[in-house]
């Protein structure tokens, strides 16, 4: 059972337009949310991340939205960049330590 | 240094064989973790080390056997694998085990013959 998915696979976009990868997740208890971007052969890397007590968190290009009404997050790229060519991960955290990790999205940022 | 390093970077061992997967942090981080990572999977958690001491074990199996030598040092012991183990091992760490931030490494790619 899958509590935290993203059911886009895969991802292609254009450079210097929006990016937009979506998340959601079944339980209602997860209050805190991250996103990882992952190259080939590389661990994940911190991206941004939110808390379930906020509905919005920016970091320069990165614009993380959480509905909890709707249990839906998506993380938002403005300009997109060729080098955001990555997957992205979005993690849920289950009582203090646990992340719960989505399927990932593979994004491609087409110059 | 916002790095966790881990090494080797790939391994391919026969199902009796012993061999031990290391990682390395020196951000003073008091807690470590191991996932296993599948192809076109998600990270799934197997232990987590919380100032040295085993805190979680996500029901893996005994072939797997973790370490936590001191506080910059994370080993995972490996004996009588099987083909279906191959995977990515990542390695994590974070301030502590109630931090919400946690740093991975490049992972160990692991192929069992």
């Amino acid at each position: 059972d899958q509590q935290v998915k993203q059911n886009s696979p895969s991802l292609s976009v254009q450079e210097g337009r929006i990016s937009i990868l979506n998340c959601d997740y079944t339980n209602s208890m997860f209050d805190y949310f991250l996103w990882y971007k992952k190259y080939p052969a590389e661990g994940p890397t911190f991206l941004i991340s939110i808390s379930s007590i906020k509905d919005k968190n920016e970091d320069g290009r990165f614009t993380v939205f959480l509905n909890k009404s709707a249990k839906h997050l998506s993380l938002h790229i403005v300009p997109s960049q060729p080098g955001d060519s990555a997957v992205y991960f979005c993690a849920a955290l289950s009582g203090t330590y646990k992340y719960i990790f989505g399927t990932g999205t593979r994004l491609k940022v087409l110059a | 240094d916002t790095e966790v390093t881990q090494t080797p970077k790939h391994l391919v061992m026969g199902m009796t064989n012993k061999k031990s997967l290391k990682c390395e942090q020196h951000m003073g981080h008091r807690a470590m973790y191991w996932y296993k990572q599948k192809a076109k999977k998600p990270p799934e958690l197997m232990f987590v080390y919380s100032y040295e001491k085993l805190s979680i074990n996500e029901s893996v199996p005994s072939r797997f056997s973790p370490e936590c030598p001191n506080s910059s040092l994370l080993n995972l012991h490996l004996h009588a694998l099987q083909p279906e183990d191959s995977a990515l091992y990542l390695c994590a760490s974070s301030q502590d085990r109630t931090s919400w931030e946690q740093y991975f490494g490049p992972g160990t790619r692991l192929t069992v013959t």
